[in-house]
């Protein structure tokens, strides 16, 4: 069982909704990641948070806000997404911070499905 | 520019029979190379990550080898279960970056 724990699993929302997704470790890292997933894509970076404070955002559009209360809490924040936006997000956990290559085994959640009608 | 290329795209093997994955990469400097394992809509889980200095590391059934010259990674399985159909994905870190390849699909069937 993975010990990055995501909720949502799946959510369906609309374009004018707004909505969050949650991630959520208790293994002390440092680091934590958003990626998102198309089909038979491999994930692709949104923002890497290094010691609660972000250090990459991969050029992703204002629509999608990312969180990090404390070191074991991300959230995304999602707001007039479009249908585009429908995938797998993935989170992701780190035991050291920093740069994205020095940064130790990734430890994934399960994802969440999201759906942009 | 980094890149990292993984093949066959996808394959079929027969339950019980070993297979191949290949990583070729130009991602430089090195700093570790990670296979993962994705089960259809869940989250990829790592079977093994290497550094510039090892050849060779198992994880049970899974055996992945490593040839930093020729900037070449493969993962072996050996005696393969239906359990075994997932996405296979090749993760080659720099200092400063990570780069994923697009995968390959393995169909494992009875």
């Amino acid at each position: 069982d993975t010990e990055v724990t995501q909720t949502p699993k799946h959510l369906v929302m609309g374009m004018t909704n707004k909505k969050s997704l949650k991630c959520e470790q208790h293994m002390g890292h440092r680091a934590m990641y958003w990626y998102k997933q198309k089909a038979k894509k491999p994930p692709e970076l949104m923002f890497v948070y290094s010691y609660e404070k972000l250090s990459i955002n991969e050029s992703v559009p204002s629509r999608f806000s990312p969180e990090c209360p404390n070191s074991s809490l991300l959230n995304l924040h999602l707001h007039a997404l479009q249908p585009e936006d429908s995938a797998l997000y993935l989170c992701a956990s780190s035991h050291r911070g920093g740069l994205a290559g020095d940064t130790g085994e990734l430890f994934f959640g399960e994802g969440s499905r999201l759906t942009v009608l | 520019k980094n890149q990292v290329e993984q093949s066959p795209q996808s394959l079929i093997i027969l339950e019980g029979k070993n297979c191949t994955l290949q990583c070729n990469y130009t991602v430089s400097p090195f700093s570790n190379l990670r296979w993962y394992k994705q089960d259809t809509g869940r989250g990829p889980v790592s079977l093994t990550i290497m550094t510039f200095s090892e050849n060779t590391k198992s994880n049970g059934r899974y055996t992945a080898t490593l040839d930093a010259d020729t900037k070449q990674s493969s993962l072996h399985i050996t005696a393969s279960q239906l359990s075994d159909s997932a996405s296979y994905i090749c993760v080659v870190s720099s200092p400063l970056d990570m780069r994923f390849g697009a995968g390959t699909r393995l169909t494992v069937k009875p």
